[in-house]
């Protein structure tokens, strides 16, 4: 199974650049997700990654440590909208590559 | 290209009611994937299936709960004699192949058990 941990909750103003760790063990690391959840909402794909390095889409961009178990997902000229929740989920090599999901970090950005 | 669909959005049942949630995945998706999400909490993986396969239902508490995806229709995800510990939002995703990383998800069906 995988331990998978981000931070609760996370303020920042308008504008301004943020970014979400996330943290994972895992036994068979096979893809690390990133997803945006606005509240009593389902839950939207932003990014993949499998290979080390960053991934840029727009204003989002997540990266990638295998070796020590790492992500980010950085969000840049913050916008009012981007309040919602950012849910991490890694996949494991055996079973059936279902992604296990850490809790989410609330973002609230500030005008 | 309509996306996944949920319904009902909400649903209310008494203690000891049977809840029915249905999942129409995207069109061309044969894979759907349900979920709960309890507040505070992240999604927790409950069952994947197939049409009329089983495939991982390792996250589907042992008993009272149900799963199908039947040849023709929608996936029921199906809840007996339901309990205050079951409210929760539910939700289905789907995706095209097994091997697929993205998946689609519903809006979610928030169940309350009174």
């Amino acid at each position: 199974g995988q331990n998978i941990d981000q931070p609760t909750e996370m303020t920042a103003t308008e504008g301004a650049i943020v970014q979400i760790n996330c943290t994972y063990q895992t036994s068979g690391f096979n893809g690390l997700f990133w997803y945006q959840q606005h509240a009593g909402e389902a839950p939207t794909f932003l990014s993949y990654n499998v290979l080390d390095g960053l991934e840029e889409k727009g204003r989002f961009s997540s990266f990638l440590s295998r070796s020590k178990g790492y992500s980010y997902l950085l969000l840049k000229e913050l916008q009012m909208k981007d309040s919602a929740s950012y849910l991490c989920a890694v996949r494991d090599r055996g079973g059936s590559y279902i992604p296990t999901f850490g809790r989410g970090t609330s973002l609230i950005v500030h005008p | 290209n309509a996306g996944v669909m949920q319904n009902p959005r909400h649903l209310v049942r008494r203690r000891g009611q049977e809840a029915r949630l249905r999942c129409s995945p995207m069109k061309g998706h044969s894979h759907v994937y349900w979920y709960r999400q309890l507040p505070e909490e992240g999604l927790k993986f409950m069952v994947y299936l197939q049409k009329e396969n089983i495939i991982d239902e390792s996250g589907m508490p042992k008993e009272r709960f149900s799963a199908e995806f039947p040849k023709e229709g929608p996936s029921i995800l199906r809840i007996q004699q339901v309990v205050r510990g079951d409210s929760a939002a539910y939700f289905c995703a789907s995706s095209p192949t097994d091997a697929s990383y993205e998946q689609y998800f519903g809006p979610g069906t928030r169940l309350t058990v009174t």
